[in-house]
């Protein structure tokens, strides 16, 4: 069954302060492995689609990168509008459902 | 221009009641799901109807049924609320059905169900 990991839970940050989150996956055949930002009491926001290994995608302050066995969401010189709960999701081949983590708190001070 | 809308935002209930909850999207995806958040914020797959046919129905009681009157909307009810149905739900859609080549899926602003 397919599987989602990120690390860590929580992750506290001063503004400028660059840092990346962890996403481990296990699944038989990715077609596609999104990143998610998701503010309190909102639904899940769309950031990134990756592929293939070895993809990178970029959004201001925000990097995605993929492997084969996880992704990274790097967050370059943060600032505290960037404070959410960051979601990764893998999308099977032979499905159409996202399958979650449990996400990443970020909480950046000033 | 509200891309996908649910209603209501919060429905506070007493165990035994039936309930539903309305998705509309006007992004003309073909595809809608039902997810449910805990309270841990685990996001987990309910149902997914493409063009109004049901292609997702995960391990879910039969006390919770969607309904597709169209493509644009997806409804959720729920007969006989326990109190482990508290939980926040969220509608999302898509563009893409069963085919090729990976989709995203935008989500709704979430309804929070609290049974007592």
């Amino acid at each position: 069954e397919d599987q989602v990991t990120q690390s860590p839970e929580a992750l506290r940050l001063q503004e400028g302060e660059s840092s990346s989150l962890n996403c481990s996956y296990t699944v038989s055949g990715l077609r596609g492995l999104f990143w998610y930002r998701q503010d309190p009491g909102k639904g899940p926001e769309f950031l990134f689609t990756l592929y293939s290994a070895g993809e990178e995608k970029e959004k201001e302050r925000l990097k995605a990168t993929l492997t084969k066995k996880e992704s990274f969401l790097h967050i370059t010189a943060p600032k505290p509008e960037d404070s959410a709960t960051y979601l990764c999701a893998v999308q099977d081949l032979g499905f159409q459902k996202l399958v979650f983590g449990t996400g990443t708190r970020l909480l950046v001070s000033p | 221009d509200t891309a996908v809308s649910q209603t209501p935002k919060y429905l506070v209930t007493q165990m035994g009641n039936d309930k539903s909850i309305k998705c509309e999207q006007n992004l003309g995806h073909d595809t809608m799901y039902w997810y449910k958040q805990d309270s841990k914020k685990f996001l987990k797959i309910m149902f997914s109807y493409n063009n109004k046919e049901l292609i997702i129905n995960e391990t879910v009681p039969n006390r919770f049924s969607p309904k597709s009157p169209d493509k644009a909307h997806l409804n959720l009810h729920i007969n006989s609320l326990e109190l482990g149905d508290s939980a926040v739900y969220f509608c999302a859609s898509s563009p893409y059905p069963l085919a090729g080549g990976t989709d995203t899926q935008y989500f709704g602003p979430g309804t929070r169900l609290t049974v007592l």
